[in-house]
């Protein structure tokens, strides 16, 4: 069966200091993967997506950039946090069929600070 | 643009009590709509999902929806709600390639 994770489940850093969050999907291959973010009081966002390796959207222009490596893994980056980065991050997989769910982690909890 | 809306912020049920969890959404073509359900402090996990077809659909934990085209609705529904059901619950449409749109989320409250 096919399993997701993604760490670290929470994170304080420091305004200024760089980020990478990791997520990466175990029992399925060329998945679609995204992040979204979670603000305080607010609905999920979507801020990337990818449909394979090197191929990354961007859904909303903000401090963060993403990366996929490797097929099943997706990272989260930053070189300087802002306070407006704090939120909880979640990592998702889809398969490629249109008629299909999106599969989410556990989730990330950053506070900047 | 496509868009979710969950007008009730917080619910709170009795336990026993049915539960209807509305949603509403702006999609220009047939929508691809789910609930997910989500924990404090945890992930999403999906409840139920709708593509085509029956217009009602079951999902796990005893939750149904309902989706009315001439609505825009996608409703939420269980008959009988139990402790454990409190949490916070996303209607979402699919923009395609599983991009998905959420809506605010409501939080269900159950009380004894």
């Amino acid at each position: 069966s096919q399993t997701i994770h993604q760490w670290p489940a929470t994170l304080v850093q420091p305004v200024g200091s760089p980020l990478s969050l990791e997520c990466t999907v175990e029992g399925t291959s060329n998945p679609n993967l995204y992040w979204y973010r979670q603000a305080a009081g607010r609905g999920l966002q979507l801020l990337f997506y990818s449909v394979g390796i090197g191929q990354i959207s961007s859904e909303v222009p903000q401090n963060l950039s993403a990366s996929r490596p490797q097929d099943r893994q997706f990272i989260l980056s930053s070189k300087k946090l802002l306070l407006s980065d704090s939120g909880f991050y979640l990592c998702a997989w889809s398969g490629r069929a249109a008629n299909t769910e999106a599969f989410f982690g556990q989730g990330t909890r950053l506070t900047v600070v | 643009a496509q868009s979710v809306t969950q007008p009730d912020i917080h619910i709170t049920v009795s336990e026993g009590a049915s539960l209807e969890l509305r949603c509403n959404y702006s999609y220009g073509a047939t929508p691809y709509l789910f609930w997910y359900v989500q924990s404090p402090g945890q992930g999403l996990q999906l409840l139920l999902k709708y593509f085509s077809g029956d217009t009602l659909v079951q999902g796990i934990k005893g939750f149904e929806a309902e989706f009315k085209r001439s609505q825009s609705s996608f409703n939420l529904r269980k008959p009988s709600v139990h402790w454990s059901d409190a949490a916070e619950y996303f209607c979402a449409v699919s923009q395609g390639f599983q991009k998905l749109v959420f809506g605010t989320g409501t939080r269900l409250l159950v009380s004894p």
